[in-house]
């Protein structure tokens, strides 16, 4: 089983503040896919990450995949109170199964 | 087609009943996986279906769980004889093959008293 470690695991700032989530895995990955989640509702796809170095942004967010697509990261800038929610990374292996693997998830709160 | 639609949102059952949910995919997909998550996790991967095949099962999907795509089109999880331990939110995903975007529902909350 891959194994992928978010971090932190909590984080509660500011609105205006700037955050980076990090997802680690040991495991190199066909493309890794970020998610949010509100609670009691299912996840929502925001970026899916295909390239070594690649990056994306999504208006504040920016999203990077590591050069050996073991690792991503998840920066947002200035950050609003509709940006909290659990943020969920979740890899993806070669082979055409395309099952996301997910980690634990950071769990965002921002504050008026 | 408003999305993934999941059936009951909540369920409240006494340990020992049997339990089933309803998954209608967003109508295109022909993948569908079904995930557990428990508070303070993500999501785990349970099994998925191709079509009317499943493909994959998890090691967590005990012999009291048992899933179901008859037609291809919408899917059951069924749970049996059910433990504490299985209450948790199930939630059901779509997506296209060879896409790799996954559409999930609001998910089931199953809370076994």
């Amino acid at each position: 089983t891959q194994l992928l470690e978010q971090s932190p695991q909590f984080l509660s700032i500011q609105e205006g503040e700037n955050l980076t989530v990090y997802c680690n895995s040991s495991s190199v990955f066909s493309s890794l896919q970020w998610y949010r989640q509100e609670p009691g509702e299912g996840p929502v796809l925001l970026v899916t990450v295909v390239t070594g170095g690649e990056v994306k942004k999504l208006k504040r967010l920016t999203f990077q995949f590591g050069d050996a697509r073991k690792d991503s990261s998840l920066h947002i800038t200035a950050a609003q109170t509709g940006d909290t929610g659990l943020y969920l990374c979740a890899g993806l292996s070669s082979g055409g199964s395309y099952i996301p693997t997910f980690g634990r998830g950071t769990s965002l709160i921002v504050h008026p | 087609d408003t999305g993934v639609s999941q059936d009951p949102r909540h369920k409240i059952t006494k340990r020992g009943q049997n339990v089933t949910f309803r998954c209608d995919p967003i109508s295109e997909h022909n993948r569908l996986y079904w995930y557990r998550q428990t508070l303070g996790q993500g999501p785990e991967f349970l099994t998925y279906f191709q079509n009317e095949a499943q493909l994959e099962k998890s090691r967590l999907l005990s012999d009291r769980f048992s899933a179901e795509r008859p037609k291809g089109s919408f899917s059951t999880l069924e749970i049996q004889r059910t433990e504490q331990g299985d209450s948790a939110m199930y939630l059901c995903a779509s997506s296209q093959q060879w896409n790799t975007e996954a559409f999930f529902g609001q998910g089931t909350r199953l809370t076994v008293v």
